[in-house]
């Protein structure tokens, strides 16, 4: 059974800096593309960004409200991805998804049960 | 970049109507549009991903078509369950996905 467990989560201060982990279990983690999707409370779905298996060449992508502040990583050795959120604004607040994308790299087939990042003063 | 507009916003409906829900993309996307339930309080639930592809497990009472920039899921038969908010998601030569506003499907 695919398990994605976020962790990391809490309140920062605008401007402040937060990693998110993502431990995943149940399929073979190293060939998985994996992605951050958030929610604003009472919003819609945003992708936040992915980042590639190493063998496709391990690179990231990112929406543009948040590239060049989130970071994301992986760690194959104990399958986890992360994300480095960093220069927070109070619109970052929000439930943060893992996802993993499924067979065409184009959707998100499976996903945790969210964290939840609460960017106020 | 593109945007995705999803019609209508909100849909009351019984259970046993026919609903369809429409997704438009600013440009034309190809095939990568996927459809997600999601539930108050719960992680969205991929329904339908290359505009027709049932994921394994959903109900056949899903079933999605369209091409170049109009898309729809249908629902045949509503069934309790199916009460949720649906959003469309699709994903361009770029590398950028985008999500539609999302249609909340209520009971009439």
């Amino acid at each position: 059974e695919v398990q994605l467990v976020e962790s990391g989560g809490g309140l920062v201060k605008p401007g402040g800096s937060l990693r998110l982990s993502c431990a995943a279990s149940g399929f073979t983690f190293r060939n998985a593309w994996m992605s951050w999707v958030r929610q604003a409370p009472g919003k819609g779905l945003e992708w936040v960004g992915r980042i590639k298996s190493k063998t496709d060449g391990g690179t990231s992508d990112y929406a543009a409200p948040v590239k060049g502040r989130f970071t994301i990583s992986r760690d194959d050795s104990i399958n986890t991805v992360y994300l480095q959120m960093t220069g927070l604004k109070t619109e970052d607040t929000a439930v943060y998804y893992c996802c993993t994308t499924g067979v065409t790299g184009t959707e998100f087939n499976y996903w945790g049960q969210g964290t939840l990042v609460t960017a106020s003063s | 970049d593109i945007h995705m507009t999803q019609s209508p916003s909100t849909l009351s409906a019984s259970v046993g109507d026919r609903v369809t829900i429409t997704c438009r993309a600013s440009q034309s996307i190809s095939s990568w549009l996927a459809w997600y339930q999601q539930i108050p309080g719960k992680a969205p639930k991929l329904l339908i991903y290359k505009t027709s592809t049932l994921e394994s497990g959903v109900p056949s009472r899903f079933s999605g078509s369209g091409s170049g920039t109009e898309f729809t899921l249908t629902i045949s038969s509503l069934q309790p369950d199916d009460f949720a908010t649906y959003y469309c998601q699709q994903y361009n030569s770029y590398s950028q996905y985008t999500f539609g506003q999302g249609t909340k499907l209520e009971i009439k």
